[in-house]
């Protein structure tokens, strides 16, 4: 399959602990990008990556998310010391640079903080 | 900020019947998505537009786009149950390639 892959799919845990997503973008697209998605929602741009350049980490929504895509190919999500606020669904999408730039999304990583 | 608003929210149909879906923006953008979202699933793309006047269409799904009123429509022609979803229009603000994503229209075709 050659689509945008993330991981794990679905994660539990307790609140104030660490977790990590995945994602791994469609193999020739330099374009990376997070979003986030609650229940009833549009989905919520949190950053992109351009190769291995984070261009865009305003929207992070604290200081307690990350991202990074050190190769300029898969990223990862961090979320520390989690709160129950923090339940969503993580989504990743990818691009090309230039032309329609078309985002292409994975299947998601639902969180749920108890 | 750029808002992208989407009517309406919710929207029950017989089968057969023909409806609209409108997105509505704030600010200046020539480019605009709609996305089509399954429960528990991700998003689809269905139509990219890129420019004043662009109309695509596939199957009983045509979307257009007039970026001098900031609306761009989602036509739904002989709805069928399959149509079920939750539609998504999304902005991209420009230059930017942030997309900036409407509320949604949850969609339920009746049989």
């Amino acid at each position: 399959d050659t689509g945008v892959s993330q991981n794990p799919r679905h994660k539990i845990t307790k609140r104030g602990q660490n977790v990590t997503f995945r994602c791994d973008p469609i193999s020739e697209h330099n374009r990376l990008y997070w979003y986030r998605q609650t229940l009833g929602q549009g989905p919520e741009f949190l950053t992109y990556f351009q190769n291995e350049a984070q261009l865009e980490k305003s929207r992070l929504l604290s200081d307690r998310f990350s991202a990074e895509r050190p190769k300029g190919s898969f990223s990862t999500l961090e979320i520390q010391r989690t709160e129950q606020g923090d339940s969503a669904m993580y989504l990743c999408a990818s691009s090309l640079a230039g032309g329609t730039a078309d985002q292409f999304f994975g299947e998601g990583s639902r969180l749920t903080v108890l | 900020e750029l808002k992208v608003e989407q009517n309406p929210l919710f929207l029950s149909m017989q089968e057969g019947k023909n409806y609209t879906i409108y997105c509505n923006y704030s600010t200046t953008s020539d480019r605009l998505y709609w996305y089509r979202q399954d429960p528990g699933k991700s998003l689809e793309s269905l139509f990219v537009l890129l420019s004043n006047g662009a109309v695509k269409q596939e199957g009983r799904l045509m979307a257009s786009l007039d970026t001098k009123a900031r609306l761009s429509t989602l036509h739904i022609t002989a709805a069928v149950h399959d149509l079920s979803a939750t539609y998504f229009c999304a902005v991209d603000l420009s230059g930017t390639y942030k997309y900036i994503f409407g509320t949604g229209t949850r969609l339920k075709v009746l049989a």
